[in-house]
């Protein structure tokens, strides 16, 4: 099945530095999303995207549908504290809407 | 607004034990349901999904099973527990296969 490499692994950075982590496939996705997870809690969504090459923010957060299909990435601008936690994306295949695959996070440390 | 209750938090079990683990969903009708299980570090895998009462699709071949008793339900179990099936179990929502899911805090599950 379509499996998605999300990189890096983790990330340590000083507050107020931008962050970038990405996600590809060998396979194409009809959508791309991004969540965020704390210790102890379900992911939570931070960014839906529906079409290719669609860029769409959030806040801080920006993230774009690669014109492939087969990759993403999500930028954070001016890192803050509580941006601590693990950032998964999240994609679904053609053929099955129900079918969701999940990068396996990059780990976001946030230094004050 | 719609919220998603999973219960129980924690859970310890002996291995060769049964497992009943509950979700429900509120302010929504007929919502598509999923359960997924996180292991330690790692991204999140699709075990079972529900697009109506009663009707149950597999993912994965296991020792769990799923139901759905009511249309905002979904309850997993297992009747013999392995120490295979620690992690994090956690429910998901969404108005249809195609428009994202959205997570409940999970159950962390321990098996000794």
């Amino acid at each position: 099945g379509q499996q998605l490499n999300q990189s890096p692994q983790s990330m340590f950075i000083q507050e107020g530095e931008d962050v970038s982590m990405n996600c590809t496939s060998s396979s194409i996705f009809n959508t791309w999303l991004w969540y965020k997870q704390e210790p102890g809690e379900g992911p939570v969504l931070l960014i839906a995207l529906y079409k290719a090459g669609e860029l769409t923010s959030n806040g801080r957060l920006t993230a774009q549908f690669g014109i492939t299909r087969k990759d993403s990435f999500l930028n954070i601008s001016a890192s803050i504290p509580s941006d601590v936690g693990i950032y998964f994306c999240a994609g679904q295949p053609p053929g099955n809407n129900n079918d969701m695959r999940f990068g396996a996070g990059t780990r976001l440390t946030v230094k004050p | 607004s719609q919220t998603i209750h999973q219960w129980p938090a924690t859970l310890v079990q002996p291995v060769g034990s049964p497992l009943s683990l509950e979700c429900t969903v509120e302010g929504t009708s007929n919502p598509n349901l999923y359960w997924y299980r996180q292991a330690a570090g790692r991204g999140l895998q699709l075990l079972f999904y529900s697009v109506g009462i009663g009707q149950i699709s597999s993912e994965v071949p296991q020792n769990l099973s799923a139901s759905r008793p009511q249309d905002r339900q979904f309850i997993l179990s297992s009747k013999k527990l392995l120490l295979s099936d620690s992690g994090f179990y956690l429910c998901a929502w969404s108005t249809q296969g195609s428009q994202p899911q959205h997570f409940g805090d999970g159950t962390r599950l321990s098996i000794l």
